[in-house]
C-alpha cells in the first residue's frame, strides 16, 4: 500500500460546525488531492496541491478550503458544514500530475 | 462503466470464469488511462494502467485494452476469483484549462459467485 493515512477515518458531525480532515503521506510525493465520493456521482475532485502552499480547485471546491504548509500533509477544511457534504472523503498523492494516482482508505463524514 | 442514477452497472460471474468490464470514455485527447478496484469500505486501488501509444496491457490475471477508434476501454480478468468481489471503474487523464486532471468513471460491481 502506498504510505498513505487519514484522519480521523470516521466523523459525525452537526450543520454549522467546523471541520477539518488531515492527510499525510510518506511517499514524499509532490500532488496531493481530495475527492469526494458519492452514489451516482463517482469521485469528485475537491481541491488538489502541487506542492508547498500550491493549491488548486477541483470541480466541487464551493464550501471547502485545503492548505498544504508540508510536503506530507494535506488538509481539508470546511468552515461551516452541512449536510450536503456528508460524503465519503477520499485523499490521494501522485509524483506528476499526469500519473498514476494513489488513494488513502477514506474518512466517511456524516453531517447531523 | 458507466451508471445511470444511483445504481452501478453490475456484472455477476461464476468462480473461475473470465470477467470482462468495459469503459466508454469521450475525450480523443486523452492519453493515459487507469483500472481501480475498490472493496467495500475501502480506498480505490491502482490495478492496471494504459497509455495511448498502446492497444493492450496485461499484467497478472489482468488485460486492458484500449480501443481508441470508438474511445473503449477493457479490462479482463482471467479465472475471476471471489476476492476480486469489488467495484471497478477507470479513469482517463484528461487536459483541461492547461493542466492535466485524471476523470473517473462511476464503476462497475463485479459479483464473483462461488
Amino acid at each position: 500500500d502506498a504510505g498513505i493515512t487519514q484522519s480521523p477515518r470516521h466523523k459525525v458531525t452537526e450543520t454549522g460546525t467546523p471541520v477539518t480532515l488531515r492527510c499525510h503521506q510518506t511517499e514524499n510525493h509532490r500532488y496531493m488531492y481530495w475527492y469526494r465520493q458519492d452514489p451516482g456521482h463517482g469521485l469528485r475532485l475537491i481541491h488538489y496541491s502541487y506542492g508547498v502552499k500550491d493549491t488548486d480547485k477541483g470541480e466541487v471546491s464551493d464550501g471547502y478550503s485545503v492548505s498544504r504548509s508540508k510536503t506530507e500533509d494535506f488538509l481539508l477544511t470546511l468552515e461551516s458544514a452541512t449536510s450536503s457534504q456528508t460524503s465519503v472523503y477520499f485523499c490521494a498523492i501522485s509524483d506528476r500530475q499526469s500519473d498514476t494516482q494513489y488513494f488513502g482508505p477514506g474518512t466517511r463524514l456524516t453531517v447531523l | 462503466g458507466e451508471s445511470v442514477g444511483l445504481h452501478l452497472p453490475t456484472l455477476s460471474v461464476q468462480e473461475g470464469d473470465n470477467s470482462i468490464i468495459n469503459c466508454a470514455y469521450s475525450n480523443s485527447a486523452s492519453d493515459y488511462f487507469i483500472w481501480y478496484k475498490q472493496e467495500s469500505g475501502k480506498g480505490p486501488q491502482f490495478i492496471i494502467d494504459i497509455r495511448s501509444n498502446m492497444d493492450k496491457r496485461q499484467g497478472q490475471r489482468v488485460t486492458v485494452l484500449l480501443n481508441k477508434t470508438v474511445k473503449h476501454l477493457s479490462l479482463q480478468i482471467a479465472a475471476t476469483q471471489p476476492g476480486d468481489s469489488a467495484v471497478y471503474f477507470c479513469a482517463e487523464n484528461r487536459e483541461k484549462g492547461g493542466s492535466e486532471k485524471l476523470v473517473f468513471g462511476k464503476g462497475t460491481k463485479l459479483t464473483v459467485n462461488p
